[in-house]
């Protein structure tokens, strides 16, 4: 059983251009994480969404950030017009409902901009 | 506002002794609480949680206490391995309708072998 899968795991943008990260829950997992960790800190969380639904945005920057999970394919966190504060590792998590509390996370996609 | 804190950045101990790690929080709405193991360059591990509505869970060597009136938890590894040397992380589910992980800064842990 193939656990949560992130690709790119690196990813190198000059400023301005647009990153796009992928992940694939576990195999019968229906909710999606993301989380950022910044350099020397904790992990953030972004959003959360379920099959084409955003459940909670509260931790998304307001501007150039997006997410999606659509009913088919990976769910999708889109930076646009990225910028050096973006430089982190970015987690997607997953879990196959709410009644544990527990998530599983993949390995992470560190994005650089340059 | 830090909601969950790990306020030890990093904990050394002997091989086959116990290791205890501490975290605080600050909302007793949360209802589940959850340690992550972290090695560099790797996504966080579960390693085991508990339900607000608890005070112990235990699994093989780990045990998480929680103490509901301090607002406090604690890890504790039983015996202690060199490979549990890595970065520990608590975190805490605001409720389930959001899903939120919120978690400490970290506590690395060092076992000597």
């Amino acid at each position: 059983n193939a656990g949560v899968m992130q690709n790119p795991r690196h990813l190198v943008r000059r400023r301005g251009q647009e990153a796009r990260l992928r992940c694939s829950p576990m195999k019968g997992h229906s909710h999606v994480y993301w989380y950022r960790q910044l350099p020397e800190e904790g992990l953030k969380f972004m959003v959360y969404l379920q099959k084409e639904n955003i459940i909670d945005e509260s931790g998304m920057p307001k501007e150039r950030f997006s997410a999606e999970f659509p009913k088919e394919g990976p769910s999708i966190l889109r930076i646009q017009q990225v910028v050096r504060g973006d430089s982190a590792a970015y987690f997607c998590a997953s879990s196959p409902g709410q009644e544990s509390g527990e998530q599983y996370f993949g390995p992470g996609t560190r994005l650089t901009v340059t | 506002d830090q909601q969950v804190k790990q306020n030890s950045p990093s904990l050394s101990v002997q091989e086959g002794r116990i290791s205890i790690l501490n975290c605080d929080y600050t909302n007793s709405m949360f209802d589940y609480f959850l340690w992550y193991k972290k090695y560099p360059a790797e996504g966080p591990t579960f390693l085991i949680s508990i339900s607000s509505i608890k005070d112990k869970n235990e699994d093989g060597r780990f045990t998480v206490f929680l103490n509901k009136s301090a607002k406090h938890l604690s890890l504790h590894i039983v015996p202690s391995q060199p490979g549990d040397s890595a970065v520990y992380f608590c975190a805490a589910r605001g409720s389930s309708n959001t899903g939120k992980l919120i978690f400490g800064q970290g506590t690395t842990l060092q076992v000597k072998p």
